[in-house]
């Protein structure tokens, strides 16, 4: 299995400009998390899908951030317009509820470095 | 309000085994105790988990104190490849969100 795919890696843009980063989740797992990353506040949690419905966002920072996922293997996050504060790096992780020795863990792309000038 | 405590950072001779520490004092009979690690520049990577009894896999071993409010994470044979930010979290078994705190980094010495 290639593991939980993001993209891109590596993001540069300019304050007020739009950003989308992209995520593929394992196939067949049917919890997809997406996670913010700074050196201030920590890995945290932004939102999270069951079966690709979200299921909570409260970690989402603000109306600037909106986050889909039209189908099962595919999910995305969106900025807009984005600010110098946004950058971070963005991850993505997956998990299934199928039970097994790893139930439950959730296993986490490698990420996308935002930077926003 | 965090429901874990890490030291902040250890180090660890190659070869050696790692014990790192953590307390959970307010850890409820319904939440598990999770330990996963980041290391330099990826995501963040599960290593074991439990709720009452010992576990132990392939990368580690966790010691849960009889009382719950503290565990341990063993890796057995320390490599430099081990040097990362380790984390422990507890999270309610009917919830799946993980909170991350600021973990211990571990740097191990050749």
């Amino acid at each position: 299995d290639a593991g939980v795919i993001q993209s891109p890696r590596h993001e540069v843009t300019e304050m007020g400009q739009e950003v989308t980063l992209r995520c593929k989740p394992i196939s067949g797992h049917d919890y997809l998390f997406w996670y913010r990353q700074t050196m201030m506040r920590g890995l945290e949690l932004l939102i999270y899908f069951n079966n690709n419905v979200p299921i909570d966002d409260s970690g989402m920072p603000e109306d600037r951030f909106s986050a889909k996922m039209p189908n099962a293997s595919f999910s995305t996050l969106k900025i807009q317009p984005s600010e110098p504060r946004d950058s971070a790096v963005y991850f993505c992780a997956s998990s299934s509820q199928l039970a097994g020795e790893r139930a439950d863990t959730q296993y986490f792309g490698p990420g996308t470095r935002l930077t926003v000038l | 309000d965090a429901k874990t405590t890490q030291p902040t950072s250890m180090d660890c001779a190659e070869g050696r085994a790692a014990n790192l520490p953590c307390n959970h004092s307010t850890i409820s009979g319904n939440e598990y105790v999770y330990w996963y690690r980041q290391i330099h520049s990826q995501g963040p990577q599960y290593i074991i988990h439990g709720l009452k009894n010992n576990e132990t896999n392939e990368m580690a071993s966790l010691i849960i104190t009889e009382d719950r409010k503290s565990s341990t994470l063993i890796l057995p044979h320390a490599t430099l490849r081990d040097t990362a930010v380790y984390y422990c979290i507890v999270r309610p078994i009917n919830d799946y969100k993980l909170s991350f705190g600021a973990g211990t980094t571990v740097t191990v010495r050749a």
